[in-house]
């Protein structure tokens, strides 16, 4: 079956400082990805996805992400963070449905 | 953000009662769906709908119903409501688009069953 981790539930990191939050899926073919960022008491927003190409997709809020066949990952990356970034995130994939699967949520505290 | 709307945003309830919830859209899109979202589990897919009357279950669709009739709305309700079913209720749209699907969220709506 289709699955998504991801392997760190809580992150910490001082503002300023570079951010990686690992996804890794499990899938036969390629998926599509996908990252969506929830910040206190709101909905899920989409931070970027990945269909095909390119395996370097650009997002908003400066955020990046890596798609990695060889390793299935799908990992969200940003060179520097904010005290605004501190939120859940989500990563998603989409097997070829019309459903998502999400991980399990990685939630970013942010020191000053 | 897209135009979706979900009510009522709180609720507390008692064990035994009905609850339902709506979910309004104004984009026309196609697909709709309720997720449940709870602490170490991330989002779990309840019910969805690809269309008016066409609805199927997700991975946790025990205890719960849905019901499209008209494009725009789309209805979760718990026929008796139990206090596992306390969650944060989430309500989604897309416009399908097979396998490029990407998900609009609404606010969310907070369960408490007493």
């Amino acid at each position: 079956a289709q699955s998504v981790t991801q392997p760190d539930i809580h992150i910490t990191v001082s503002e300023g400082a570079s951010l990686e939050l690992r996804c890794n899926y499990s899938y036969g073919a390629t998926p599509y990805l996908f990252w969506y960022v929830q910040s206190p008491g709101q909905g899920l927003q989409l931070l970027l996805k990945y269909f095909s190409g390119d395996t370097l997709v650009q997002g908003i809020k400066g955020f990046e992400a890596e798609f990695k066949r060889s390793q299935s990952s799908f990992n969200l990356r940003k060179p520097s963070v904010h005290w605004s970034d501190a939120a859940e995130y989500f990563c998603a994939v989409a097997p070829n449905t019309d459903k998502l699967i999400f991980g399990t949520g990685t939630r970013l505290q942010v020191f000053p | 953000d897209a135009g979706i709307t979900q009510s009522p945003r709180h609720k507390v309830t008692e064990t035994g009662t009905p609850v339902t919830l709506r979910c309004h859209q104004t984009e026309n899109h196609r697909y709709m769906y309720w997720y449940r979202q709870d602490p170490g589990h991330g989002l779990r897919l309840i019910h969805y709908s690809y269309g008016v009357k066409d609805t199927d279950k997700g991975e946790v669709s025990d205890g719960y119903s849905v019901s499209r009739s008209k494009t725009e709305d789309f209805l979760l309700t718990l026929e008796s409501a139990t206090s596992s079913q306390t969650s944060v209720y989430f309500c989604a749209i897309s416009e399908g688009r097979q396998g490029k699907n990407i998900q609009y969220f609404g606010a969310g709506t907070r369960l408490s069953v007493l």
